[in-house]
């Protein structure tokens, strides 16, 4: 049973570009979420994708969004980057209607300058 | 709307001392999980637990345990003999359904407990 998996490890952007980053879901998930989680905070929800569509979605402004793929993988794309942008960003899968048994990926470290 | 809070921010313990995490949480369905992860400064973050709203019973596995009272709304953490490894942030986690809609359970954590274990 594989986890899930989160790439690039770290990115460095500059303020107005944009970025994606990339989460393979555990075998036998078919849900992904992203959560943002800044310097010191716990992790915010920023949307969540079932069949290949967003489901539930926090208090984020529409320059991030997202896509799900028929094997259940998941990309977040933000635009226009901002400073408040650098966080850490945690993937995770789990299986729909269920409310548990979420697996967390390590996260993408984005520092924005 | 949902809410966890963790009022510790910052807790530091001498090797093998007791500590307890506090988490109190609101909700307004009947039907919920929570959750305790802890993040090591690797960053990610390890599944401790996850209780249902329906099962008050306290559970220990080892060194850990948790209490659960739904007439409180807490869900506290308790570390018996403290060890190094132990340090760590610690996060508080609510399962709800997603306020926007849609039929998936969305996690709302608190702004987390970092423990710090001393030698």
């Amino acid at each position: 049973e594989t986890g899930v998996t989160q790439s690039p490890t770290h990115l460095i952007k500059t303020r107005g570009q944009q970025v994606t980053l990339r989460c393979s879901s555990q075998s036998g998930h078919n849900t992904v979420s992203w959560y943002q989680q800044a310097l010191g905070q716990g992790p915010q929800f920023i949307f969540q994708y079932y069949r290949e569509e967003e489901n539930g979605r926090g208090n984020f402004p529409p320059r991030f969004s997202g896509l799900q793929f028929p094997n259940y993988s998941s990309e977040l794309n933000v635009n226009a980057l901002e400073l408040d942008d650098s966080a850490l960003y945690l993937c995770a899968s789990s299986l729909t209607g269920t409310g548990y048994g979420y697996t967390f990926g390590s996260g993408t470290r984005l520092t924005v300058v | 709307a949902q809410k966890v809070t963790q009022a510790q921010t910052e807790i530091s313990v001498v090797e093998k001392e007791d500590v307890t995490l506090d988490c109190v949480y609101e909700t307004r369905d009947t039907t919920y999980y929570l959750f305790w992860y802890k993040q090591p400064p690797s960053g990610e973050l390890v599944f401790l637990i996850r209780r249902n709203s329906f099962d008050e019973q306290n559970e220990i596995s080892g060194r850990y345990s948790w209490n659960f009272q739904k007439s409180t709304s807490s869900f506290n953490f308790t570390i018996t003999a403290s060890q190094v490894v132990d340090s760590a942030v610690y996060f508080c986690a609510l399962s709800e359904l997603p306020d926007s809609g849609g039929s998936n359970y969305k996690l709302t954590f608190g702004k987390g407990t970092l423990l710090t274990v001393n030698p």
